[in-house]
């Protein structure tokens, strides 16, 4: 495998469910990346994790719990959605030190849809 | 605050270029990205710009840059089929330990015959 990879590739859930999206690089990045897509609204940046530590929490509601246990893999924990969560979620990583450009490298997203 | 600006759609016919203008606030970008996102699937770099460069030229693709005005545009030459997808302009503000690209919101661009 090389990239960056999420599973699973579709998820249908109801509001009740407890879910996981499951985010693996293998680009030796040290930064990883939860961003939400949806017609509604462009790219929005949900969590950024560094060296496995959470630098950004951009007002995301509690229902997503996002889990790093190292720097390649990184979780997004679902529970007790509402139906207005339903969008493709993408992940990505970066090399994420001081060098630049810090350019990140996108996996193929999970199309998340809430009954 | 920032923000990245896109218009939506564009048309054009095969074998022509295709011009994607975005516009962006922050002076202090250090690079300027452009993605690709074709149906279902992640979005691809096509390719970036430091700030300090006026054009950077790959293959079909160039990328123009007007520091002063804060607009970036993408031209494809010879438009292909295979070129349709939405196309994101993204900056990078260039602080923090992990980059917080701010992306706009896609031009969709359609290939007509």
């Amino acid at each position: 495998e090389t990239g960056v990879t999420q599973t699973p590739r579709h998820l249908v859930m109801g509001m009740t469910n407890k879910k996981s999206l499951k985010c693996e690089q293998h680009l030796g990045h040290n930064a990883m990346y939860w961003y939400k897509q949806s017609a509604k609204k462009p790219l929005e940046l949900m969590f950024v994790y560094s060296l496995e530590e959470r630098v950004e929490n951009n007002s995301v509601p509690s229902r997503f719990s996002p889990e790093c246990p190292n720097s390649s893999h990184l979780f997004l924990h679902l529970h007790t959605l509402q139906p207005e969560d339903s969008a493709l979620y993408l992940c990505a990583s970066s090399q994420g030190t001081s060098g630049f450009p810090d350019t990140q490298y996108f996996g193929p997203g999970t199309r998340l849809t809430v009954l | 605050g920032e923000d990245v600006e896109q218009s939506l759609f564009l048309s054009v016919r095969e074998g022509d270029s295709s011009v994607i203008n975005c516009t962006y606030t922050d002076s202090s970008s250090t690079y300027l990205y452009w993605y690709k996102q074709e149906p279902g699937a992640g979005l691809q770099l096509l390719t970036y710009i430091f700030s300090n460069m006026d054009m950077k030229q790959d293959q079909r693709l160039t990328v123009l840059l007007n520091k002063k005005d804060k607009h970036l545009s993408l031209r494809i030459a010879d438009t292909q089929t295979g070129d349709s997808a939405i196309y994101f302009c993204a900056e990078d503000p260039g602080y923090s330990s992990a980059s917080k690209i701010i992306f706009g919101s896609g031009t969709r661009l359609s290939i007509r015959p």
